[in-house]
């Protein structure tokens, strides 16, 4: 079955210092892979994706991934953390042929400590 | 734009009893997913509807049944609530014609069986 792994499920980090997310997927056909951030009481927002163009993906809010297609992973990183950034990051995954249905990682936890 | 409207926004059943959630799509969107969310776990996927029909299902049963109209809109119904129920509904829009499109996702509705 496709399924994407997210490795960490509680990250805690001081503000501004990095931050770094893992995420792994399992390799099929070719991937779209999305990270989407939830703030409390919130609604899901799209943070950056990947549709096989650049590896590198830069996003909002200061954040970036990098497809690895040898390591099946996409990474979620930003240099310097802000209070702001406390919330819960999915990873995402969906292939061409799923018509969009999106298949999430259990989450990871961000804590931003000051 | 409004985005992606759901209501209502909190919703209190009792076991047994029948829901109704309902969503509006992004405009331009004339696909809708619904997505369940239990607490502390990333979203799984119900079903899709495009053009009026369920395109899609995950593994959720019959109880859960679903509805889209002509306007795009769309109805997540439950029945035969059970505790387990309880959890946040997401609804997404898309529009699958446009390859690897991001999925935008309402607020939710937060249902609690009790």
């Amino acid at each position: 079955a496709q399924s994407v792994t997210q490795l960490d499920s509680h990250v805690s980090v001081s503000e501004g210092t990095p931050v770094l997310l893992r995420c792994n997927y399992s390799s099929s056909y070719s991937p779209s892979l999305f990270w989407y951030v939830q703030h409390p009481n919130k609604g899901l927002q799209l943070l950056l994706k990947y549709t096989s163009a650049a590896t590198l993906v830069k996003g909002i809010n200061g954040f970036e991934a990098e497809f690895k297609k040898s390591e099946t992973s996409f990474h979620l990183t930003k240099p310097s953390a802000h209070m702001s950034d406390a919330a819960e990051y999915f990873c995402v995954v969906t292939y061409t042929d799923s018509w969009g249905k999106l298949q999430f990682g259990a989450g990871t936890q961000v804590v931003v400590t000051p | 734009d409004a985005g992606v409207t759901q209501s209502p926004t909190h919703l209190i059943k009792t076991r047994g009893q029948q829901v109704t959630l309902r969503c509006s799509p992004k405009s331009g969107h004339d696909t809708v997913s619904w997505y369940q969310q239990a607490l502390g776990q990333g979203p799984q996927f119900i079903f899709q509807y495009y053009e009026e029909e369920e395109r899609q299902r995950g593994n959720f049963p019959d109880r859960f049944s679903g509805h889209q109209f002509p306007n795009y809109s769309s109805e997540l119904n439950v029945n035969a609530l059970l505790l387990g129920d309880s959890a946040l509904y997401l609804c997404a829009s898309s529009s699958p014609r446009q390859l690897n499109t991001e999925a935008f996702f309402g607020q939710g509705t937060r249902l609690t069986v009790v």
